[in-house]
């Protein structure tokens, strides 16, 4: 299996402030890798797909990058409604497996 | 694009649950589907993914031999049978449709989460 690590589990942040959060995978995935926002009593929500593409309807200051095992989500300026958390997610190869997900929270 | 989720509620251990989603607003017979699921204050896990026919179908080691997913294409409906059921198996359970697209870097066609349901709860307790 596939294993995802996110880092860092949480952080803190202010309105404005450029957030970055990694995620690794244990094996070389190629592109194939997702990223989702989460916001408490909430369903997940898509925001980008093949590591660096924007998922329909998603603002541009969310971007992705990376490749292989090695990937980031960063959020250009963060406004209060991106207070949230963020996971990643691996689709190259079964069993699908998720990081373990970074709550980002107001300084 | 919708996904409503029903059919969760509080089971004791050893018991069954099926949890249905109907989907609306798209056109079902062109996604494959999945179950996804959060346990209380925990992570997102996969669960089971079924393709557009039924008959490429995948499950979480965690479940696999007590859970059986399904769909109805006539219906646009996605399922979940969920038996002997664990204490571990409390969680959010989420209908999630995949989309596909072409990986032109592996020539290849791959398929991402894009929609999630908004969760039915399931609850495995004595």
């Amino acid at each position: 299996d596939i294993q995802m690590t996110q880092s860092p589990s949480s952080l803190s942040a202010s309105v404005g402030d450029r957030v970055t959060i990694t995620c690794r995978a244990s094996h070389d995935i190629s592109h194939s890798l997702a990223w989702f926002q989460q916001k408490p009593g909430r369903a997940p929500k898509s925001l980008i797909f093949a590591a660096s593409t924007l998922h329909s309807g998603v603002p541009s200051k969310f971007s992705g990058g990376g490749s292989g095992t090695d990937f980031t989500l960063t959020i250009s300026s963060l406004q209060p409604e991106d207070f949230a958390t963020y996971y990643c997610q691996q689709y190259n190869s079964y069993p699908l497996t998720f990081g373990g997900g970074t709550k980002v929270e107001i300084k | 694009v919708q996904l409503v989720e029903s059919g969760g509620g509080q089971v004791r251990p050893g018991g069954s649950l099926r949890l249905s989603c109907a989907a609306s607003g798209f056109a079902f017979t062109n996604h494959n589907m999945n179950w996804v699921r959060q346990a209380p204050g925990k992570g997102l896990e996969w669960v089971s993914s079924i393709n557009i026919m039924g008959n490429y179908i995948y499950y979480a080691d965690s479940v696999k031999g007590r859970f059986t997913i399904s769909r109805d294409n006539a219906k646009d409906s996605l399922y979940l049978q969920m038996n002997s059921l664990r204490a571990e198996d409390t969680a959010v359970y989420y209908c999630v449709r995949l989309r596909g697209y072409y990986d032109a870097l592996t020539d290849s066609q791959k398929y991402y989460f894009d929609y999630w349901g908004q969760g039915t709860l399931v609850t495995v307790s004595s």
